[in-house]
């Protein structure tokens, strides 16, 4: 049973333009949602996390919407660059757990 | 500050062989977890480890996977009689207090080891 479902599988955006990144989960007791990027070759790192009582968090030109509600949140990378081409992975977890329910990543690529 | 460091970062065994996978954390850091990644798929973890403990092993096979996380020198993840279906890039990742006391996303990932089954 997969608790996070992310989508869309792949993602092609034009340099400038708006990437977003959907994730949905099913288990109403995660309280801490972190995105994690991941270059080829290389392991996942942090990128932005949200906690589910606020409804929105921004870090430069990414940010995060939590719909507590809709058990939806997703990931917009504003202005997006051909550096920001990677893959992206939605996770949650419940509070103190340390072990994240990671959804199947979205692959981004930027065209210049 | 030297990040996590895994080695080999390809690794190619026949089947039946031991592939021996190996993480050293960041400097400070004595919380270990391995996590696997399949084609496609995003990150299950195995195991969580301390210093000379196995705290939590509720993601990891229960024949031919072992992981250990000596007093001294990196943590080891050991894969007996490897099949195909063992292929995938295996992920350490370290964090410097207890499992418990994080939010939740303060693990430092390594750059993985890819482990190829012929």
């Amino acid at each position: 049973q997969q608790q996070v479902k992310q989508s869309p599988q792949s993602l092609i955006v034009q340099k400038g333009g708006i990437s977003i990144i959907n994730c949905a989960y099913e288990n109403t007791a995660f309280d801490y949602f972190p995105w994690y990027q991941q270059f080829p070759g290389k392991g996942p790192a942090l990128l932005i996390a949200i906690r589910p009582d606020v409804s929105e968090k921004k870090e430069g030109r990414f940010t995060i919407s939590f719909n507590k509600s809709a058990k939806q949140f997703s990931l917009h990378i504003m202005d997006s660059q051909p550096g920001d081409s990677a893959t992206y992975f939605c996770a949650a977890s419940i509070g103190g757990s340390y072990i994240p329910t990671f959804g199947r990543g979205t692959s981004l690529i930027v065209h210049p | 500050n030297a990040g996590v460091m895994q080695n080999p970062r390809h690794l190619v065994r026949r089947r039946g062989q031991e592939a021996r996978l190996r993480c050293s954390p960041m400097k400070g850091h004595s919380h270990v977890y391995w996590y696997r990644q399949l084609p496609e798929e995003g990150l299950k973890f195995m195991v969580y480890l301390q210093k000379e403990n196995i705290i939590d092993e509720s993601g990891m096979p229960k024949e031919r996977f072992s992981a250990e996380f000596p007093k001294e020198g990196p943590s080891i993840l050991r894969i007996q009689q490897v099949v195909r279906g063992d292929s995938a890039a295996y992920f350490c990742a370290s964090s410097p207090l207890p499992a418990l006391e994080l939010a939740g996303g303060e693990q430092y990932f390594g750059p993985g080891t890819r482990l190829t089954v012929t």
